[in-house]
């Protein structure tokens, strides 16, 4: 019974082209949140939400849109993809306590952007 | 901004050892966590330490926070094969904002 899942796992697509991951997680969690993980491993926080609204929102260019249509899913739409775009984003969720506590991660999607 | 700083980058011993590793970060914290990641594989929360906890155990993990000199410490006794992985400290302030280290990654060998 996976508790945070992403879809698709991999993604390979063209310079310019528009794609999108989708995260559910099953854990009644409240907030949700996409980081993105680099070839060199780092990872960096990009969204998150707490049931449905928007709480962080780091430096990311404004072709990267999440959407939330319910607490329970987060998707990540990115226009225009660059080559710089290509790492694995994860998805991942929590309890909402006012300060960040244990993430539940899902396994990640893999962009490669060509 | 990068918070934590693990070190060392890289690590490979033989099981039956322990591996240390240490996690480093600039600003006061209101907790730290360890991540582990096996390759091609999603984070797995390991241990929550708050800033004002010590010392924490969890089966052959036991973290230690120093407040004082802003650094962490985990170490993995008696290691197995199965411990190879990617190691991630990560440091919260008084935000809903986990920032991550660059990671240890450990190879323990049979």
């Amino acid at each position: 019974d996976t508790a945070v899942s992403q879809t698709p796992k991999y993604l390979v697509t063209q310079m310019g082209n528009d794609k999108s991951i989708k995260c559910e997680q099953n854990l009644g969690h409240d907030t949700m949140y996409w980081y993105k993980q680099d070839s060199k491993k780092f990872l960096k926080i990009m969204f998150s939400y707490n049931n449905k609204e928007l709480i962080i929102n780091e430096t990311v260019p404004n072709r990267f849109s999440p959407k939330s249509p319910d607490k329970a899913h987060l998707n990540l739409h990115i226009n225009s993809l660059e080559l710089g775009d290509s790492a694995v984003y994860f998805c991942a969720s929590s309890y909402r306590t006012g300060v960040a506590g244990e993430l539940f991660f899902g396994e990640g999607s893999r962009l490669t952007v060509l | 901004s990068q918070q934590g700083e693990e070190d060392p980058q890289a690590l490979s011993i033989q099981e039956g050892e322990n591996a240390t590793m240490n996690c480093s970060y600039k600003t006061s914290i209101n907790n730290l966590q360890w991540y582990r990641q096996n390759s091609g594989r999603g984070l797995v929360h390991l241990i929550l330490i708050r800033s004002n906890e010590r010392e924490k155990h969890s089966g052959r993990l036991r973290v230690t926070l120093d407040t004082s000199k802003k650094s962490s410490s985990l170490l993995i006794t008696a290691s197995r094969a199965a411990d190879t992985a990617s190691y991630f400290c990560a440091t919260v302030m008084q935000s809903e904002k986990l920032v991550f280290g660059k990671g240890t990654k450990l190879t323990v060998n049979p």
